[in-house]
């Protein structure tokens, strides 16, 4: 069965610092993967999907993903963090055209002054 | 355009009654789904459907029914509201079953 598998439920940063989420899959085959953003009160709002046009992907909010098959990843980046950028972060993966999608567990990112 | 829209947004039950959550879609998407979302377990999915007339148990289908009539809408239903179903409900929609998922802001459900 696919799965997805998000490291560290919980990520502090300073504003202006580097952010890195960590998404690993568990699959032989490339499969979608997608990242979502949860604000507060809020549904999940789409950042960014990959669908093997390229391994590194830019999303909205100026992040992007790298997709390494090598390592099974999908790690979510921004260069700088920002005060806005304060919110719940999901990975989500399908394996293929026939499969829903799956979600991790999450990882709430805190950004500090 | 307002994409997926749930009502109500907040309720509060007591054990055993009854209610209906609903969701409608203006994007003529195909695909729709009901998640429940609790503190650091991610979203579970509840029940789909892939299309008008069609529903599909998903991973904690119990306790709950739906059903998808209009294309366009996809509604929820709790015969007996039990405790362990206080949680935040999410509907979303795609156009198809691997692609991108439009979610609404959710519905928060409480049960004394």
């Amino acid at each position: 069965a696919q799965s997805v598998t998000q490291l560290g439920s919980h990520v502090s940063v300073s504003e202006g610092a580097l952010v890195l989420l960590r998404c690993n899959y568990s699959s032989s085959v490339p499969p979608y993967l997608f990242w979502y953003v949860q604000y507060p009160n809020q549904g999940l709002q789409l950042l960014l999907k990959y669908t093997s046009a390229a391994t590194l992907v830019k999303g909205i909010n100026g992040f992007e993903a790298e997709f390494k098959k090598s390592e099974t990843s999908f790690h979510l980046t921004k260069p700088s963090a920002h005060m806005s950028d304060a919110a719940e972060y999901f990975c989500a993966v399908s394996l293929t055209g026939f499969q829903k999608l799956v979600f991790g567990t999450g990882t709430r990112l805190l950004v500090s002054p | 355009n307002a994409g997926v829209t749930q009502t109500p947004k907040f309720r509060v039950l007591k054990t055993g009654q009854s209610m209906t959550l609903l969701c409608a879609q203006d994007m003529n998407h195909e695909y729709m789904y009901w998640y429940r979302q609790d503190p650091g377990m991610g979203l579970r999915l509840i029940h789909y459907s892939v299309g008008e007339g069609t529903t599909a148990k998903g991973e904690v289908p119990d306790g709950y029914n739906v059903s998808r009539l209009k294309k366009q809408n996809f509604l929820l239903g709790l015969e007996s509201a039990a405790p362990s179903q206080t949680s935040v409900y999410f509907c979303a929609s795609s156009r198809l079953l691997n692609q991108p998922q439009h979610f609404g802001d959710g519905t928060r459900l409480s049960i004394l």
